[in-house]
C-alpha cells in the first residue's frame, strides 16, 4: 500500500516571497507523483507531473517539483508567489505500471497574504 | 486539455430524496472514472471505481446500495446517492482517466456540492 505525508496542513506566505509545500510518501513499489490544486468550491487542477526522467519537474504557473528517490520525497515549489496562488496543495501517488488509483495527502492551504 | 465536466454543481433537496450526479469527459475516452467524497477540510477520499461496461468496485466502508454508480459509455459516469439524509451532504468529484495509459493523470470534474435539509 501507498501513503502520502503533506507535512504542513497551513502555509501562510507573504506575496513575492518564494514557497515551498513539502510532499513525502511511503511505497514498497516504483510510484507516479503528482501535485493538483483545489480553488475554494472547484475540482482538483492538475499542476505536475513526475514519470519518469529528470527530477526537476516544471508545471503551469510557475510550479515545480522536485523528485528525490532517497528521501522519498516531492516538494513542490515557487519562487515567488501571488495572492491568486491561495488554494488547496494536494500531493499523490499513482502505482506504475497497472495501478490506476490515486492516493492522496491529506492537502496544504496555502495562503498568500498582501 | 482534457476536460471533464460534472453537473451539476449544487443540489439541495429534502431528506429521502435520490440525487443523481454526472460525470462526463468531454474529449477523450475514459475506460476508468473515479468519483470520491471531500469533507471540509480534508482529502479526498475514493470511494468507488468505475469502469465502463462492468460494475464498479466500492471502497470498504463505502455502502453500494447507497452510492449506485453506473458507467453506461467510454464518456458518461453517474453516481445517484438513493434516499439521501444529511449525513450524506458532502462535496462530491468525479474524475476520468484517458484509456491511453496508466500514467495518464486523473482529470477532475469541478464537484457537486451537496445539501440534504
Amino acid at each position: 500500500a501507498q501513503s502520502v505525508t503533506q507535512l504542513d496542513s497551513q502555509v501562510p506566505v507573504f506575496e513575492e516571497a518564494p514557497v515551498e509545500l513539502r510532499c513525502n510518501y511511503s511505497s514498497s513499489v516504483s510510484v507516479y507523483l503528482f501535485w493538483y490544486v483545489q480553488y475554494p468550491n472547484q475540482g482538483l487542477q492538475l499542476l505536475l507531473k513526475y514519470l519518469s526522467g529528470s527530477t526537476l519537474v516544471k508545471g503551469i504557473n510557475g510550479f515545480e517539483a522536485e523528485f528525490n528517490k532517497s528521501q522519498t520525497s516531492f516538494h513542490l515549489r515557487k519562487p515567488s508567489v501571488h495572492i491568486s496562488d491561495t488554494a488547496e496543495y494536494f500531493c499523490a501517488v499513482s502505482v506504475r505500471g497497472s495501478a490506476r488509483q490515486l492516493t492522496f495527502g491529506s492537502g496544504t492551504q496555502l495562503t498568500v497574504l498582501p | 486539455g482534457a476536460v471533464v465536466s460534472q453537473h451539476p454543481s449544487r443540489v439541495i433537496c429534502k431528506s429521502g430524496t435520490s440525487v443523481k450526479i454526472e460525470c462526463r469527459s468531454l474529449d477523450f475516452q475514459a475506460t476508468t472514472m473515479f468519483w470520491y467524497r471531500q469533507f471540509p477540510k480534508q482529502s479526498l477520499m475514493l470511494m468507488a471505481t468505475s469502469n465502463e461496461g462492468s460494475k464498479a468496485t466500492y471502497e470498504q466502508g463505502v455502502e453500494k446500495d447507497k452510492f449506485l454508480i453506473n458507467h453506461a459509455s467510454l464518456t458518461l459516469s453517474t453516481l445517484t446517492v438513493t434516499s439521501a439524509h444529511p449525513e450524506d451532504s458532502s462535496f462530491y468529484i468525479c474524475s476520468a482517466r484517458s484509456r491511453l495509459g496508466a500514467e495518464q493523470p486523473q482529470h477532475f470534474g469541478d464537484g457537486t456540492r451537496l445539501s440534504i435539509l
